[in-house]
């Protein structure tokens, strides 16, 4: 069975990059799909921010696409989203997951704060 | 670019059905699949449905998907109601590369 797990730091300072690895397992990140990044504010929806492709392109939501790189280690069957330049209004719970039906992490809570 | 709009809220009685809507603003809703999600209090969300209708492995066949192009929407319904179908549920389809999420509705079984 699939699973993945977000790891990283829980608290960034304003500014700095926030970087937040998803490790795969029960699966190849090698074997095609997509692989996103989706956040979610305390008490609000979900914002997608980013999806990579197994073979490395990627693409990130057009509002946050110049603070995002999202990039692929397939030998540790991992994908990883930086994020620059945050703002207490980054602050949220970020997931990871496969696209097409795929399973989502358990996510964990970023919380930007000096 | 468009945006899916779902209800903020729905409730029914366990063991009926409900349905929960997530209207596309702009071009067709049978363009790109659709996706449904559901999210209990205080968990991360689960694959419902994906490309409209299919379900994952482990999904029960209560949970269905469905689109109408002529209404622009995608439907969700959910039948034999539990208590624990309580949650919030989000479509989520794609805009090119680009996911786009429903705002959410909110599932009360009472």
């Amino acid at each position: 069975q699939l699973q993945l797990q977000e790891s990283g730091p829980g608290l960034v300072k304003p500014s700095e990059t926030l970087s937040l690895t998803c490790t795969v397992s029960g699966g190849s990140i090698s074997f095609g799909y997509y692989w996103g990044w989706i956040r979610q504010p305390p008490g609000r929806g979900l914002e997608w921010i980013g999806s990579i492709y197994y073979s490395g392109s990627s693409f990130s939501n057009p509002s946050l696409k110049s603070r995002v790189i999202i990039s692929i280690d397939r030998p540790k069957n991992q994908f990883s989203l930086h994020l620059s330049s945050v703002t207490a209004a980054d602050t949220a719970v970020y997931y990871c997951a496969r696209h097409g039906g795929g399973g989502w992490g358990r996510g964990t809570l970023v919380t930007v704060s000096s | 670019n468009f945006m899916l709009t779902q209800p903020h809220s729905v409730s029914e009685s366990p063991g009926k059905t409900v349905t929960i809507s997530c209207t596309r603003s702009s071009g067709s809703i049978a363009s790109n699949y659709v996706q449904w999600y559901q999210q209990r209090p205080g968990s991360s969300p689960t694959t419902l449905i994906y490309e409209d209708n299919q379900r994952p492995s482990g999904v029960p066949d209560r949970f269905s998907g469905s689109i109408d192009g002529s209404s622009h929407s995608a439907s969700l319904t959910i039948s034999g109601l539990k208590t624990e179908d309580e949650a919030d549920y989000y479509c989520q389809s794609y805009d090119g590369d680009n996911l786009v999420f429903g705002g959410g509705t909110r599932l009360t079984v009472l």
